[in-house]
């Protein structure tokens, strides 16, 4: 069983619309949890990090650890065109330690 | 800053060929990380590096595969000899590890087609 577990959709939705996007973890020693996000044919680059169970937001976006569970989420409100692209979630165990990331969901937002 | 810099972006060649990705790294960031990208697996970590040693390789596909970073501004991956199935995107990245959240930056990416 992989480390991080993602739907990789593709996940289609209307502009304007609430996004939800999931992953579950297997390993309770996991310390953060990020969410990558990739354009085509772009490396990934960081959106957001949590590293404790409860809410964080920035701007549309909100990242939501329920370590009881072992379940993080990425909400996007207001979703846009511009944010088409493969979202990866990301655990660490540490700060010294690499990142192990989900396969990523693919999220189109359509016009 | 440039950020971390990879090439070639795009290789094509045929089984049996020696490859050799390159990356520079952010200035001042003192690890590294190689993983590849496919469709089947998504992104696996290849190597990494803490101030140019290796740390850990066990990611490391075959002993075809071989990873070196010669000085804090340079890295190289090498495969040889290649193979149709070692078609991927491979990606470097780079941190700065101090405390806190290991954040990395992430590379555009080398295209690999073996043929």
């Amino acid at each position: 069983q992989k480390e991080v577990e993602q739907d990789p959709g593709p996940l289609s939705v209307p502009e304007g619309a609430i996004v939800s996007l999931n992953c579950t973890y297997s390993n309770s020693a996991f310390q953060y949890f990020m969410w990558y996000r990739q354009y085509s044919r772009k490396g990934p680059e960081l959106l957001m990090y949590t590293y404790s169970s409860g809410n964080k937001e920035d701007g549309r976006f909100t990242a939501q650890v329920d370590k009881s569970s072992k379940y993080i989420s990425l909400f996007i409100r207001d979703s846009q065109p511009s944010d088409s692209a493969t979202y990866l979630c990301a655990r660490v165990v540490s700060g010294n330690t690499p990142l192990v990331f989900g396969k990523g969901t693919r999220l189109s937002v359509i016009a | 800053d440039a950020g971390v810099i990879q090439s070639p972006r795009h290789e094509v060649t045929e089984m049996g060929q020696e490859v050799t990705l390159r990356c520079k790294p952010i200035s001042g960031h003192n690890s590294l990380f190689w993983y590849r990208q496919t469709m089947m697996r998504g992104l696996e970590l290849l190597i990494y590096f803490n101030n140019n040693v290796p740390i850990d390789d066990s990611g490391m596909p075959e002993d075809r595969f071989s990873a070196k970073m010669p000085n804090a501004s340079f890295s190289t991956l090498k495969i040889q000899p290649s193979e149709p199935r070692d078609s991927a995107v491979y990606f470097c990245a780079s941190s700065l590890l101090e405390s806190g959240a290991n954040v990395l930056t992430f590379g555009a990416g080398s295209r690999l087609t073996v043929l």
